[in-house]
């Protein structure tokens, strides 16, 4: 299976933990998106790479979030302190730039924070 | 802000007729717009899209109509298959190649076999 791929599926962690999850893209997409949905609203965008390089933030990133692409592959979502109100879907998505068009979504990573 | 809505939580249609769903948008400047859906524990995937300068774009059973003088956009499904049952997101672009997709909060589909 060559699409867009996200680990763990489900975390479930206390209140105060850190937790990271991973996103593998389609392998030729420079370009990788992180979301976050919550039931009932539609995904959010969180943060955006195209290669290695963060070219944007959303103003929903707090400082407890941090997202790194270290190779222009694989990406990495880390929550630190987590709270309640984090419990959500985390979505990655990639896309190849210069291609119009949409957005291809991994299955997503579910956390609830206890 | 809400920038792309769809105000109809839900809708339901029988096997076989038309679906009809809908998406209102506030910011002019959008240009590209998509169509998701997604069933329970998959991520969205694509289903169509619009630029501005079309007002219709087809594929299939689905059509997408774009009225930019309304900021509102529809898809079609005809005829509507119980499979098409599923959550559908309209998003919004600033540019054909944007970097950053604005989601409305989504119709849940149900076709009645």
């Amino acid at each position: 299976d060559t699409g867009v791929s996200q680990n763990p599926r489900h975390k479930i962690t206390k209140r105060g933990q850190n937790v990271t999850f991973r996103c593998d893209p389609i392998s030729e997409h420079n370009r990788l998106y992180w979301y976050r949905q919550t039931l009932g609203q539609g995904p959010e965008f969180l943060t955006y790479f195209q290669n290695e390089a963060q070219l944007e933030k959303s103003r929903l990133l707090s400082d407890r979030f941090s997202a790194e692409r270290p190779k222009g592959s694989f990406s990495t979502l880390e929550i630190q302190r987590t709270e309640q109100g984090d419990s959500a879907m985390y979505l990655c998505a990639s896309s190849l730039s210069g291609v119009t068009g949409e957005l291809f979504f991994g299955e997503g990573s579910r956390l609830t924070v206890l | 802000d809400q920038q792309v809505k769809q105000n109809s939580p839900s809708l339901s249609v029988q096997e076989g007729r038309i679906s009809i769903l809908n998406c209102d948008y506030t910011n002019s400047m959008f240009d590209y717009f998509l169509w998701y859906k997604k069933y329970p524990a998959e991520g969205p995937t694509f289903l169509i899209s619009i630029s501005s300068i079309k007002d219709k774009n087809e594929d299939g059973r689905f059509t997408v109509f774009l009225n930019k003088s309304a900021k509102h956009l529809s898809l079609h499904i005809v005829p509507s298959q119980p499979g098409d049952s599923a959550v559908y997101f309209c998003a919004a672009s600033l540019a054909l190649t944007g970097n950053q997709f604005y989601f409305g909060t989504g119709t849940s589909l149900t076709v009645i076999p």
